[in-house]
């Protein structure tokens, strides 16, 4: 059972435009989520986060919402770059007893910004 | 600053085969995860190390083994290859006991034949 999904494989936008990815999960014990971006031969790069007491951070271009009611995140790029074109993949951790924690991954979107 | 840093970048074995893949942590982080990530899937957490211990498990066998040493580096070791265990093996480190987050390595590209 998937508890971290992302159901659009893909996404285009022209550069300048908006770029929204969507996240939903299942598991309300998660209490912190991550947006990380990967090149190809590349390892996953972190690009944001936010705690489940917010419901908005913001870094620059890039923008991450949650709506707990929903189990739903997005992560906003304004304006998209050719350079964002890269697979997002969202993330989840739960944060057990003794302080380990383990990410949760989303199958990823593959965002192409055409110039 | 050195980041997390994987070797090697690729290999290739036989089913039954014995593989193991190693991790040094970014500077400053003492906590070690392994990740696997088959094509076209999101990474799938394999097991955690802290303090030398592993601390917590996903859903692999017991073919899945690891270890980490006092400088924080680690391994990854998987006994009796199957060809479902190709995939890119990626490593990441943390600081224990902080909301900072995981940052990855480049990963091993395990090749099963």
């Amino acid at each position: 059972d998937q508890q971290v999904k992302q159901n659009s494989p893909s996404l285009s936008v022209q550069e300048g435009r908006i770029s929204i990815l969507n996240c939903d999960y299942t598991n309300s014990m998660f209490d912190y989520f991550l947006w990380y971006k990967k090149y190809p031969a590349e390892g996953p790069t972190f690009l944001i986060s936010i705690s489940s007491i917010k419901d908005k951070n913001e870094d620059g271009r890039f923008t991450v919402f949650l709506n707990k009611s929903a189990k739903h995140l997005s992560l906003h790029i304004v304006p998209s770059q050719p350079g964002d074109s890269a697979v997002y993949f969202c993330a989840a951790t739960e944060i057990y007893q003794g302080g380990s924690e383990k990410l949760v991954f989303g199958k990823g979107t593959k965002l192409t910004v055409n110039p | 600053d050195a980041g997390v840093t994987q070797s090697p970048t690729h290999l290739i074995k036989t089913r039954g085969q014995q593989v193991t893949l190693r991790c040094s942590p970014k500077s400053g982080h003492d906590t070690v995860s392994w990740y696997q990530q088959a094509l076209g899937q999101g990474p799938q957490f394999i097991f955690q190390y802290y303090e030398e211990e592993e601390r917590q498990r996903g859903n692999f066998p017991d073919r899945f083994s690891g270890h980490q040493f006092p400088n924080y580096s680690s391994e990854l070791n998987v006994n009796a290859l199957l060809l479902g265990d190709s995939a890119l093996y990626l490593c990441a480190s943390s600081l224990g006991g902080t909301d900072q987050p995981q940052h990855f390595g480049d990963g091993t590209r395990l090749s099963i034949l």
